[in-house]
């Protein structure tokens, strides 16, 4: 069964300008959540999808939105760049024995 | 909200010692998980443990919920067995899908 897959790993942006990250969750599971990881702040979470449907949200500003698609892949995008989201996002899907996560991406912003 | 917090916040150790790293949590959850995050950024799930105890090879696991802890025992670690251990906890009256983690514990195994 393949795992949970975060592309892109790598980004580099400007500030002010917008970024999508995609992340396709483990066949069956129909939970995706997205977590910010900085040195600061520590693993953050940003929001949760289940069918297609936004369940929780974290404490983030309305910068940060995300979707999901009927095939559970979800992306995140994060409107008018500012340097402290250069961070570690990382996705998850949830099933039955719990939280499986990607590889992560991590933005750069500059 | 729930707290969660994990001691020690660091830890040195000589190849073959044996660790056991802390998780205290301030309310009821409905999942508890380890993970190892490696060097590339990566969380690898090591246990899901809600209650009760588990053990996969040199590492174990232990949660009492009923006291709102959790414990991970490291046996004769290696070098592969550094970096940041992470114990992250689902809240029993969420409606799923949103772990809360503890701010880890770096491991550090020196051969």
């Amino acid at each position: 069964k393949a795992g949970v897959t975060q592309t892109p790993r790598y980004l580099i942006k400007t500030r002010g300008q917008q970024v999508t990250l995609s992340c396709s969750p483990i066949s069956g599971h129909r939970s995706v959540s997205w977590y910010q990881q900085t040195p600061g702040q520590g693993l953050q979470f940003l929001f949760e999808y289940f069918s297609e449907t936004q369940r929780n949200k974290g404490n983030f500003p309305g910068r940060f939105s995300g979707r999901q698609f009927s095939n559970s892949r979800s992306e995140m995008n994060v409107s008018t760049l500012e340097l402290g989201d250069s961070a570690l996002y990382l996705c998850a899907s949830s099933g039955e024995t719990g939280f499986y996560f990607g590889s992560g991406t991590r933005l750069t912003v500059v | 909200g729930i707290q969660v917090e994990q001691s020690p916040p660091d830890l040195i150790l000589q190849e073959g010692a044996n660790s056991t790293l802390r998780c205290n949590f301030s309310d009821s959850v409905n999942n508890l998980q380890w993970f190892h995050q490696n060097p590339w950024g990566q969380l690898i799930n090591l246990f899901y443990i809600p209650s009760g105890t588990k053990q996969n090879g040199r590492l174990s696991a232990t949660t009492v919920a009923t006291e709102r802890y959790s414990l991970l025992y490291i046996s004769s670690s290696q070098t592969t067995d550094s970096g940041v251990y992470f114990c992250a906890v689902d809240m029993i009256y969420n409606q799923g899908g949103k772990l809360i983690f503890g701010q880890g514990t770096e491991l550090s195994v020196k051969p």
